[in-house]
């Protein structure tokens, strides 16, 4: 079945540091790519999501590039700031749906951020 | 703003006793999901639905029941908690079938002692 793996955490940087949180993935066809992050005491937002091979995502920063060829969308962001701190949640859904209708998302197990300052 | 909501925020309970938990929205959205969060597991689909008596088992549903007799409310059962059923609970949408994402209520913290 389709899975997600990304790295393990707890992640901890310093403030204006390079981040990167890997992440690859196993799946049948061509799925939709996200990453989704979660601040202490809420429910998860998306970040950013890619739809096809080669597509970049981005948004506040954040960049993750869909490669087909190694099947990983890596989220990296040049210079992250306290703020940033949260729980960071790969995850993919396969467009093909018996139903003809929405999947279900396959997540990551998260890997928690700290930035210092 | 996918306007859901999620009721009760926090509950406790005892082993042994029914719980249903209420997601709600406000947008007529066709698409909603149950998940739970544990630590080390991420999030995993409990049940979800395609609409109103339209509802389908995710890949952790022993244990679980749903229900959806109007579009904007989903509702999750335990018919009989157990300690193994301690989790954040979340329930989520998505607006139809061209929209990828989806967009997460802010969840319910369940505890059964």
């Amino acid at each position: 079945g389709d899975s997600v793996t990304q790295m393990e955490g707890p992640v901890t940087l310093s403030e204006e540091a390079f981040l990167t949180i890997n992440c690859t993935y196993t799946a049948t066809g061509y799925p939709s790519l996200f990453w989704y992050v979660q601040y202490p005491g809420e429910g998860l937002q998306l970040l950013l999501k890619a739809t096809k091979a080669d597509d970049k995502g981005s948004n506040k920063g954040f960049e993750a590039t869909y490669r087909k060829e190694t099947t990983s969308f890596h989220l990296e962001k040049g210079s992250v700031q306290v703020s940033d701190s949260a729980v960071y949640f790969c995850a993919l859904k396969n467009k093909v749906n018996s139903r003809g209708g929405s999947e279900k998302l396959v997540f990551g197990k998260g890997t928690k951020l700290t930035v210092n300052p | 703003d996918a306007g859901i909501t999620q009721s009760p925020r926090h509950k406790v309970t005892e082993t042994g006793t029914p719980v249903t938990l209420r997601c709600h929205q406000t947008e007529n959205h066709r698409y909603m999901y149950w998940y739970r969060q544990d630590p080390g597991h991420g999030l995993r689909l409990i049940h979800y639905s395609y609409g109103v008596k339209d509802t389908d088992k995710g890949e952790v549903s022993d244990g679980y029941s749903v229900s959806r007799s109007k579009t904007e409310d989903f509702l999750l059962t335990l018919e009989s908690a157990t300690s193994s059923q301690t989790s954040v609970y979340f329930c989520a949408i998505t607006p139809d079938f061209l929209t990828d994402t989806q967009y997460f209520g802010p969840g319910t913290r369940l505890t059964v002692l």
